[in-house]
């Protein structure tokens, strides 16, 4: 069975642009959350999708979104990056809402943006 | 809101010594605890959970971990460390799959 599978997986972009970071889950899987992992601040929960509804939602600005699509398939976008956006977008998937109800989620390798 | 902490950033050990990496957790109601593992460039990868039932939870690569109710932790261990277990850990927690800050593990030969 393919694993959670995340593109691009390396980027650089300038700063006010926007990025578009795409995740494709285990087949089956229809929940998938999305992380910012950074040396300063560890692993930060954005948001995440079950059956294209978002269902939770972190603490960040609204420059950051997502959407889920019918297949499962999920895009996460950055408008305006900023310097501090710098960091490693980790998307994961579960078979049920949260996943972390009673069983685990599995990750991408994630996707490494750098913000010049 | 379920929160938990990795009081150490890093843990260093020998090869073939014992390996803690600790957590502490902090949740209304019972827990849902998760350990993962990240190598290098790499996604986080599911070591073991406690949901319910015996304290001490066995998961994969030999790693174990013991529920404490008492002490509000979930440390991981393993009893002989490996070189190839140097990487970065989690410790999680239900709600938004809560992170811990992470602990960075390296075992020298």
């Amino acid at each position: 069975k393919a694993g959670v599978t995340q593109t691009p997986r390396y980027l650089i972009k300038t700063r006010g642009q926007q990025v578009t970071l795409s995740c494709s889950p285990i087949s089956g899987h229809r929940s998938v959350s999305w992380y910012q992992q950074t040396p300063g601040q560890g692993l930060q929960f954005l948001f995440e999708y079950f059956s294209e509804t978002q269902r939770n939602k972190g603490n960040f600005p609204g420059r950051f979104s997502g959407r889920q699509f019918s297949n499962s398939r999920s895009e996460m976008n950055v408008s305006t990056l900023e310097l501090g956006d710098s960091a490693l977008y980790l998307c994961a998937s579960s078979q049920a809402s949260g996943g972390w109800n009673t069983g685990e989620l599995f990750f991408g390798e994630g996707s490494r943006l750098t913000v010049l | 809101a379920q929160s938990v902490a990795q009081p150490e950033d890093q843990v260093n050990v020998a090869e073939g010594n014992p390996l803690t990496v600790k957590c502490t957790y902090s949740v209304s109601g019972n827990p849902y605890l998760f350990w993962y593992v990240q190598y290098p460039n790499r996604g986080l990868q599911f070591l073991l959970k406690y949901i319910t039932g015996d304290n001490l939870v066995k998961g994969s690569y030999g790693f174990e971990a013991e529920f404490n109710k008492s002490q509000t932790s979930f440390h991981l261990k393993k009893p002989s460390a490996l070189v190839s277990d140097s990487a970065l850990y989690f410790c999680a927690v239900m709600d938004k799959l809560s992170f811990g800050a992470g602990t960075t593990v390296t075992v020298r030969a």
